[in-house]
This record gives structure tokens, C-alpha cells and sequence, in this order.
């Protein structure tokens, strides 16, 4: 089956440091991926739609300034958060629509981040 | 925004015991689909019933839809305590939008 990866698994950083989270298709193409967050015992909030090769569409209410995505590849798409703060704590999910499919997202295990 | 709404949001049964969940939405959808979360982890995708679908098995899931009511339900039947997890519906128009969730508990 399809396998989408994430790394870090988790990160711990100081408030005002950048941190990058990866997520990667192993075994498909991916021309669309999306990040999600989710807060604790909350559900998953959709924070921005990448496409390979242009730029992210974000949700309402989240800073593209502060959250960079780059979705350079096929395989690869990069979540940013620049000069992090404490209340950018929590578990960030991707997940990834394979090239030709319409309904079918795979979703990585997440990224726990804690800024301290 | 959150489109589905999830009932209820906490669930304690038994083991042996028959789970049902029930989720509500607001606009037209192509799709429902249904994904458990363990603690802590990612998300697992149980299944997608389509619009024009009513019902749909997998091994010890039940899934119905019914887009007059804009509901859908989740049984799983004869609950094991390996069922603890968080289960979240989530409509699918362009994207995946998730409901709020029910936290299941299966006692040994």
C-alpha cells in the first residue's frame, strides 16, 4: 500500500528557532499534499493544500508567513515553522494524494513539536 | 472549518460489545470516509462509502450514509480492547474535511 513518511517523528526546540518537518511519499507520486494540525483530544485541522510546483493554498486564519511550505517534488513536500513560539505546540500531520487519484489521501504518523 | 460533527464524543464499553458512532455534516459530499487514530499516532483509514452508497462492511465495520439526513454512522461489532482509539469521520468534496471525533474506550 501507499506509504507517506515524516521526519522528524518528533522535535523539541527553543521559542524563535525555525524547525522543518519533511513528508515523503515512499512508493507513489503525489501531486497534491496537505498539512494538518491537531491540538490535543481536538480533531485535525486543515492548514494548507500544496500542488508540486506552485505555491500552497492556506486555510483561513493560518500565516503563510509563518508556516513555508515547498512542495518541490513528486515525493517530497516541507513544512516550515518559522520562529516558533509555544503556542505552535502541537502534532502536524501530512497527507498525500497520489497522481491520478481522486479520492484516496495517505496520511504520514505525524510530527510532534514542542517549543519550549 | 469543520464540517462534521461527531456523537458521541466519548464512548466506554465493554469488550464483546458493539460501538456505534455517529457523525453529522452540513454540505453535499462525493464521499464519506471513516479513519481511527491511535494516541499519539497517525491516521489509519478504515473506509469510504461513496454518495451514492447506503451501507458498506468490512471485516467488523458498519458503515451507513444518508445524505438526505447528512449523517453517516460507524459499528463496530464485538469490541476489543485493541479498538481503543479515536475515530473521525471525514467528508470529502476537494478535501478531507474531519469531524470532531469520538474517543472509544473498550474494557477488557
Amino acid at each position: 500500500g501507499a506509504v507517506v513518511s515524516q521526519h522528524p517523528s518528533w522535535v523539541i526546540c527553543k521559542s524563535g528557532t525555525s524547525v522543518k518537518i519533511e513528508c515523503r511519499s515512499l512508493d507513489f507520486q503525489a501531486t497534491t499534499m496537505f498539512w494538518y494540525r491537531q491540538f490535543p483530544k481536538q480533531s485535525l485541522m486543515l492548514m494548507a493544500t500544496s500542488n508540486e510546483g506552485s505555491k500552497a493554498t492556506y486555510e483561513q486564519g493560518v500565516e503563510k508567513d509563518k508556516f513555508l511550505i515547498n512542495h518541490a517534488s513528486l515525493t517530497l513536500s516541507t513544512l516550515t515553522v518559522t520562529s516558533a513560539h509555544p503556542e505552535d505546540s502541537s502534532f502536524y500531520i501530512c497527507s498525500a494524494r497520489a497522481q491520478g487519484s481522486y479520492n484516496e489521501q495517505f496520511f504520514g504518523p505525524g510530527t510532534r513539536l514542542t517549543v519550549l | 472549518s469543520q464540517q462534521g460533527e461527531e456523537d458521541p464524543q466519548a464512548l466506554s464499553i465493554q469488550e464483546g460489545e458493539n460501538a456505534t458512532m455517529n457523525c453529522s455534516y452540513k454540505t453535499s459530499i462525493n464521499n464519506l470516509q471513516w479513519y481511527r487514530q491511535n494516541s499519539g499516532r497517525g491516521l489509519v483509514h478504515l473506509i469510504l462509502i461513496r454518495s451514492n452508497e447506503r451501507e458498506k462492511h468490512s471485516g467488523r465495520l458498519r458503515v451507513t450514509l444518508d445524505t438526505s439526513k447528512k449523517s453517516s454512522s460507524l459499528l463496530i461489532t464485538a469490541s476489543r480492547a485493541a479498538d481503543t482509539a479515536s475515530y473521525f469521520c471525514a467528508t470529502d468534496r476537494s478535501m478531507l474535511t474531519f469531524g470532531g471525533g469520538t474517543r472509544l474506550m473498550v474494557k477488557p
